[in-house]
């Protein structure tokens, strides 16, 4: 069985502060993990994937999350956040090799970003 | 440029009537899927299909349809059947070939039942 939960349903950073949304997982397999971007009224964008090979994953506009498999857990975090960081964030969990039908979205994080 | 396309964007419906969501692919993938979208949930699966002329039910299947007769394109009807039809649906696809599980959303359709 497996199941994804997402800690924070809204964070709000200011511009040019460090983001951390947190994810931990729960997985019987060996985890496929992602990280996906919603901006308002747009479809998801994949900014990050792990699959077992390094547990430091880096990913699209300066956003990078690390897989601990001792806290199972996979946060996503940035050093500096934009403004056109603002949007939804989803962690996804699924089993390295399974089915992409088989994935489970997370409940999602808005980020806020004040200028 | 390779993407997914969804229309229409925004949809209105009176109870009762059958509605239809065209999803439209030239990523050359076999794969489709249907999501739903509400506020403060995940994303749940509907309907998906791996190969044409097949398609299997997802998480919440019941009161929607779906057809494959084409490998670029899977529309969603949403029945009236279905109870609480307003949601934000997303049409996805990906290249299951490859193992990576990585999906390609397209930008959604806002069904609003009046």
């Amino acid at each position: 069985a497996q199941s994804v939960t997402q800690l924070d349903s809204h964070v709000s950073v200011s511009e040019g502060t460090p983001v951390l949304l947190r994810c931990n997982y729960s997985s019987s397999y060996s985890p496929s993990l992602f990280w996906y971007v919603q901006h308002p009224n747009k479809g998801l964008q994949l900014l990050l994937k792990y699959t077992s090979a390094a547990t430091l994953v880096k990913g699209i506009n300066g956003f990078e999350a690390e897989f601990k498999k001792s806290e199972t857990s996979f946060h996503l975090t940035k050093p500096s956040a934009h403004m056109s960081d603002a949007a939804e964030y989803f962690c996804v969990v699924g089993k390295t090799g399974g089915a992409t039908n088989k994935l489970i979205f997370g409940t999602g994080t808005l980020l806020a970003v004040q200028p | 440029d390779g993407g997914i396309t969804q229309s229409p964007k925004y949809l209105f419906r009176k109870e009762g009537q059958n509605v239809t969501l065209s999803c439209e692919q030239n990523l050359n993938h076999d794969a489709m899927y249907w999501y739903r979208q509400d506020p403060g949930q995940g994303l749940r699966l509907i309907y998906y299909s791996q190969i044409v002329n097949d398609f299997q039910k997802g998480d919440i299947a019941e009161g929607y349809s779906v057809s494959r007769e084409k490998k670029e394109s899977f529309p969603l009807t949403v029945t009236s059947a279905q109870k609480n039809p307003t949601a934000f649906y997303l049409c996805a696809s990906s290249n299951d070939n490859s193992g990576a599980n990585v999906l390609t959303f397209g930008a959604g359709s806002r069904l609003t039942v009046l």
